[in-house]
């Protein structure tokens, strides 16, 4: 059972270069969000989505952009990387359930630096 | 705009002990509450949910309360282990489905 899975684990990226960090999920979740956390901060939402085709911005959105075609993946996509975006990136998914959403479950992250 | 507070940052117990962590939120218009743990390098385990309707929640060692009205959750170790050595963090899902997390209580567990 393989749940969320991140892909890649780690990246380094130059200023100004762009990337797609991956996220998948197997358990037919409706929901899918991608959080940053960084030292003192606690976690933050980036974007989310609660089916195919269906994004929206979330607590801090600029920089990155989403698309999601199929109910199984959620890539983040960052546009012309800057040295702010260096943090840990997370994946989660849930069931939406009534209306609401169901436990969460966290891909492993992604540790990501730009330099 | 919701904002969860988690106090202590730090906490180091013996082996043994019962501890609570806490968690406070500044808008009791949520619809649940979650409290998870994150191992170091790691991604983060679901513990406990606590819907708006409920007081508490029990799973093996772990209790988590939730008093909505004065936006305060407690998640209580019996028996702590050093395997229970970890950062906790609660969440709160507001009305746009989204969760709002606080910054943790990092955990240590002496032997």
């Amino acid at each position: 059972n393989a749940g969320v899975t991140q892909t890649p684990k780690f990246q380094v990226l130059k200023t100004g270069q762009s990337m797609t960090l991956q996220c998948a999920q197997d358990m037919n979740h409706e929901y899918m969000s991608w959080y940053r956390q960084d030292p003192g901060m606690g976690l933050r939402l980036i974007h989310y989505s609660v089916g195919a085709g269906i994004t929206d911005q979330g607590e801090v959105p600029n920089g990155y952009n989403v698309s999601r075609s199929t109910t199984e993946d959620f890539p983040l996509r960052l546009l012309s990387a800057a040295p702010s975006q260096t943090s840990v990136y997370f994946c989660a998914s849930s069931l939406i359930s009534r209306g609401f959403n169901t436990e969460a479950f966290f891909g492993q992250g992604t540790r990501l630096t730009v330099v | 705009k919701q904002e969860v507070t988690q106090i202590p940052a730090a906490l180091s117990v013996p082996e043994g002990e019962n501890l609570v962590l806490n968690c406070s939120f500044t808008d009791s218009a949520i619809y649940n509450l979650q409290w998870f743990r994150q191992d170091p390098g790691k991604g983060l385990t679901s513990l406990l949910l606590i819907q708006s309707s409920q007081r508490e929640q029990t799973s093996g060692r772990l209790n988590a309360s939730l008093d909505k009205s004065s936006g305060r959750s407690t998640l209580y170790i019996a028996a702590s282990q050093p395997g229970d050595s970890a950062t906790y963090l609660c969440a709160v899902q507001t009305g746009a489905n989204n969760l709002f997390f606080g910054t943790g209580t990092r955990l240590t567990v002496i032997p």
